[in-house]
Order: C-alpha cells, then structure tokens, then sequence
C-alpha cells in the first residue's frame, strides 16, 4: 500500500519560515497536492502538482520536490496559517489515493 | 462557477446503510476529464480518501472500504453518491465530497455533512 509520511506538528513563530514534509516512494512518480484544513471548514488547495500555486493562494505558500519527499514552504507566517496541512498523491499505478496523516501548523 | 453540495442523513443506526449525495451545479457531471471524489474526516483524525468516479462512470475505491462501497452518477440530476453498507461507529465522520478536472488537483468541495453512527 500507499503511504504518505508527515510531521505531526510544526511550530514557527510569526514572520518566519515554516516547512512541512512529506515523504512517500511513489511521490517520484505522481504528483503531490497540499491542502489547508481548518476547523469546521472545507480543505483548501493550496498547492498543485508538486509546486503550482492555485489562483487566489498567496505567494508566501510554495511547495517543492525532491526524488520521494514533497515540502510545503510557508514564508512569512502569519497567525491565519495556522491550520492543519495535508499532503496528497497516489500509487505508482495512479489508482488509488492517499493522504498524509496531517501536519498541525501552531503559530507561536 | 462550480459547486458542489453534500447531503446526507446526520444518523444512522449500525449495520444500516449510508447514503450520501453531491449535487453538482455549474458544470455537468459527465463532462470529459472530470473525477469527482469522496473524501472524510472522522473526529479528531486526518483526511481519508473514499473514492473516485469518472465522468465515464468508473470508479475506484479505498481498499479498506472497497467491500462495502458503491459510487455512483445520476446524470439526470448532476449528482453523484456513495452508499457505505454495515456501517459501525468508525464510519462517522464529516463526508466531503470533490472535483479535480485531470491532474489540476482537488479544487471545488462541499462543506461536508455529518454523518455519525449510534444507536
């Protein structure tokens, strides 16, 4: 199976730089994708294709890729990222899709 | 503008069936190139992945819940569904439902709807 590893937790405090990991062997092959969650609300997209950048989503958000790891760059926290973040791909064959267990973003 | 809206049930009983449905406004759902998919959330736990069905109307589904899960379209009324059968208190959760259109990524969802499981 699938699988998809990230840090329970990340804390940063306001303006710094915050990065979350995601590590998987098929991230070689597929896409990753990171979503926002916050309580009570819908995920937010906030990174395509390892590093594309939806329209609407600030530029402080950026992600990278490297061989099986995904990282999602916050630059310039600010005290509305703090959220849960989530990193997404699938299976070497694409079927079958996965989430990370989730990351816990705290802004101190 | 797309936009997709859950709705489901709030209880049922376990072993019964769960049926939700996503109506879809601002697109046809079998338009080509768009997958529309079933996410959740249970309490105090990450984002789980239910499963897909394509605009052809094929579908591919967790292999935990595969047993148990039908994804279907209705095309007559934009909307699609999952029925999730013998269902216990792990099924509870806020069910999400999703479009990608290709590889672009999880972008228009629902505000989800709760489901929880008691008897």
């Amino acid at each position: 199976s699938h699988e998809l590893t990230q840090p329970p937790s990340v804390s940063v405090s306001p303006g710094q730089t915050a990065r979350i990991t995601c590590s998987g062997d098929a991230l070689s092959r597929q896409y990753a994708y990171w979503f926002q969650k916050k309580a009570g609300q819908a995920p937010v997209l906030m990174i395509s294709k390892d590093i594309e950048r939806p329209s609407g989503i600030p530029e402080r958000f950026s992600g990278t890729t490297s061989g099986t790891t995904v990282t999602l760059t916050i630059s310039g926290v600010q005290a509305e990222d703090e959220a849960d973040y989530y990193c997404h791909s699938a299976d070497t064959g694409g079927t079958y899709w996965v989430f990370g267990g989730g990351t816990r973003l705290t802004v101190l | 503008q797309l936009q997709v809206r859950e709705s489901g049930p709030g209880l049922v009983k376990p072993s019964q069936t769960l049926s939700v449905t996503c109506t879809v406004s601002g697109a046809s759902i079998d338009s080509p190139g768009n997958y529309w998919t079933w996410i959740r959330q249970s309490p105090g736990k990450g984002l789980e992945w239910i499963g897909n069905i394509y605009y052809s109307g094929l579908t591919y589904s967790s292999p935990s819940l595969q047993s148990r899960l039908i994804i279907s379209l209705d095309t007559s009324k934009n909307q699609f569904s999952l029925q999730l059968n013998s269902v216990t208190a792990a099924d509870t959760a806020v069910y999400y439902c999703t479009r990608t259109r290709g590889a672009d990524g999880l972008d228009v969802w629902g505000q989800g709807t709760m489901v929880t499981v008691f008897s």
